[in-house]
């Protein structure tokens, strides 16, 4: 069973660079699948960030596409977000997902971490 | 963009009771790329349906997807204590994978 966990500091400051970790287990990154991040603002709804094919190729929501980069480390069998310049707004709870294939749904889901931006 | 539409945003219902929930797409939408989630609070969104009507593993059988084009709908026959939460539906792309969700409708406890 495929198991999702993400790692990263959960405070950073506004203008700064948010970076946050997906270890999988259970799944090779390597055998295939997108790999992805969402997030949920405290009380909303949820916000599809991006997602990475397990080659590298890299597919980003429009909104946050001059902010976002997602990349993959098939060595350590893990994903990696990167927000610059982020602000109060994104202040949210981070998930880190895998959907199965091209066409797919997210079948599997981390915890989520909750990420504060704040000075 | 697709922009999705849930109604209503709010479904205040007693156990047993049947909840109907709705999910409007601002174009068609391929019934292989729809899909609904349930969130309870302070947990992960879980996957219930997909390809707008075929159950998740391990999904009981009281959830129900169905619709096609603009309109889909997921139906739970009966609901159990465990069933009142925030469903999510989400349109899902494939060349290229993108994906969009819907507000979401809070099924609570009348």
């Amino acid at each position: 069973q495929v198991q999702l966990q993400e790692s990263g500091p959960g405070l950073v400051k506004p203008s700064e660079t948010q970076s946050l970790t997906c270890t999988v287990s259970g799944y090779s990154i390597s055998s295939g699948s997108y790999w992805g991040w969402i997030r949920q603002p405290p009380g909303k709804g949820l916000e599809w960030i991006g997602s990475i094919y397990h080659s590298g190729s890299t597919y980003y929501n429009p909104s946050l596409k001059s902010r976002v980069t997602i990349s993959v480390d098939t060595s350590k069998n893990q994903f990696s977000l990167k927000l610059n310049s982020v602000t109060a707004a994104d202040t949210a709870v981070y998930y880190c997902v895998r959907s199965g294939g091209s066409g797919s749904p997210f079948d599997s889901w981390g915890q989520g971490t909750l990420v504060t931006v704040s000075s | 963009e697709i922009v999705l539409t849930q109604s209503p945003g709010t479904l205040s219902l007693s156990p047993g009771e049947r909840a109907t929930l709705s999910c409007r797409a601002s174009q068609s939408v391929s019934s292989s790329y729809l899909a609904w989630y349930q969130q309870k609070p302070g947990q992960a969104p879980r996957l219930l349906i997909y390809g707008a009507s075929s159950r998740a593993t391990g999904i009981p059988d009281r959830f129900s997807g169905s619709g096609s084009g603009t309109d889909f709908t997921l139906t739970i026959s009966r609901l159990e204590p465990e069933d009142f939460a925030v469903y999510y539906c989400q349109q899902y792309g494939s060349s290229p994978p993108i994906f969009t969700f819907g507000p979401g409708t809070k099924v609570d406890i009348k």
